[in-house]
């Protein structure tokens, strides 16, 4: 497997809480995603980072932050969590976009009660 | 906005029967696309893209940028290539996925 990990991989909080997921990757990758995954929705992209403290919103980013401080750590917090956010969520790295693979990480699974 | 789309959210057929998993897409300029799968509790990993035109595991998939298609195909399925199946674009930094299609191989 690609060097990523997520951490944790699953994690049960309650709503109004703040949650901050960890990707850390050891490949030195310049781009790195989040993404939920939903039933009938598949997978979809809510933030990205394309360098060290560079990041961008993706489709679903509302109640989503992000943060890159180094090259190795892209963490995803949840302001304040919703049931809505009840989902696996997924990091992806690649070293380029153009037509290069992404390599994901074993997902994490958030519940909020 | 660009778009993959998804139109069977489940696939079933018998081992041995062709398979055909739909992914269309709606971008203006050359678009870059890619099928990834989920086997059950693996991490999703990269099946194909299009640029490299190849055949991994039996699984073809042809762009048509007349149809805006990128349709993935196995003339024989197998019981193993049940999976959960995403079409994937590139859309500048981003990858955009479609909804998936989960493939059912019954014996």
């Amino acid at each position: 497997d690609a060097g990523i990990t997520q951490s944790p991989r699953h994690k049960v909080t309650e709503t109004g809480t703040p949650v901050t997921l960890r990707c850390h990757q050891t490949e030195n990758h310049r781009y790195m995603y989040w993404y939920r995954q939903d039933p009938g929705h598949g997978l979809r992209l809510i933030h990205y980072s394309y360098g060290v403290k560079d990041t961008d919103k993706g489709e679903v980013s509302d109640g989503y932050s992000v943060s890159r401080s180094k090259t190795e750590d892209f963490l995803l917090t949840l302001e304040s969590a919703t049931s809505s956010q009840t989902s696996v969520y997924f990091c992806a790295i690649r070293p380029t976009v153009r037509n290069t693979e992404a390599f994901f990480g074993q997902g994490t699974r958030l519940t909020v009660v | 906005a660009q778009r993959v789309t998804q139109p069977e959210k489940l696939l079933s057929v018998f081992k041995g029967a062709p398979v055909e998993l739909k992914c269309n897409y709606s971008y203006s300029g050359s678009p870059e696309l890619f099928w990834y799968v989920q086997y059950s509790r693996q991490r999703l990993q990269l099946l194909l893209r299009h640029i490299s035109r190849e055949s991994i595991k039996g699984f073809t998939a042809d762009l048509n940028k007349g149809e805006t298609s990128f349709h993935l195909k196995k003339p024989f399925a197998q019981e193993e290539d049940s999976a959960m199946y995403y079409c994937a674009h590139n859309a500048g930094n981003m990858l955009t996925f479609g909804g998936g299609t989960r493939l059912m191989v019954k014996p």
